[in-house]
């Protein structure tokens, strides 16, 4: 069983356009994260729940809005997509926040055309 | 500066060789540290998690610690082409901004 899924695993879209990333862990874990990974491989948080709460919450535009209906989802929408948006895009979870391991889901490769 | 940083390599090494990965970072105050391992395609996996100031080793693995220099490494003994892939450092300020900062990570490619 995957521990962390995300879909979609590829998402090829055009520019101003809206789309949801969607993240699934079944590990029981209370904390959920998304990571946004640059073409230079830089790995940055933007979001954090720790049961459906939101702690951590970068400076990243609006346009993405993260959503969490249980402990086990965490979903990231994305309004009004621009070309800087293309990224991989990964979610990950930890037993409890901040300092426990991270495991993360196999990401989903944006591209904005 | 950034607050961590890595060379970005490649670093290559020989199969068998050890492989040696350094990672400085600015905040005095952090208080967890990682290794993750990141695969061309892949997602991060975590190889290592460090506390304290020391040494921990995990099979082929060694972490060090050293607080005082701000200053984190990896220890690949026997590198093996399958060690081959991105080794990214990562540190948890803790305090009011807890959160996983990562740096650029180091390339590593192990020559058979």
């Amino acid at each position: 069983d995957t521990a962390v899924s995300q879909t979609p695993k590829y998402l090829v879209t055009q520019m101003g356009n809206d789309k949801s990333i969607k993240c699934e862990q079944n590990l029981g874990h209370d904390t959920m994260y998304w990571y946004k990974q640059d073409s230079k491989k830089f790995l940055k948080i933007m979001f954090s729940y720790n049961n459906k709460e939101l702690i951590i919450n970068e400076t990243v535009p609006n346009r993405f809005s993260p959503k969490s209906p249980d402990k086990a989802h965490l979903n990231l929408h994305i309004n009004s997509l621009e070309l800087g948006d293309s990224a991989v895009y990964f979610c990950a979870s930890s037993q409890e926040a901040y300092t426990d391991t991270q495991y993360f889901g196999p990401g989903t490769r944006l591209t904005v055309l | 500066q950034k607050e961590v940083e890595q060379n970005s390599g490649p670093l290559s090494v020989p199969e068998g060789a050890i492989a040696s990965l350094n990672c400085t970072y600015s905040d005095r105050g952090s208080q967890s540290f990682f290794w993750y391992r990141q695969y061309s395609g892949k997602s991060p996996e975590l190889i290592m998690s460090i506390y304290s100031n020391g040494d921990k080793e995990d099979g082929r693995f060694t972490a060090q610690l050293n607080k005082a220099s701000q200053y984190v490494s990896l220890l690949i003994r026997d590198s093996q082409p399958s060690d081959s892939a991105t080794y990214l450092c990562a540190v948890n300020r803790g305090g009011a901004t807890n959160k996983l900062i990562f740096g650029t990570g180091t390339l590593l490619a192990v020559q058979p």
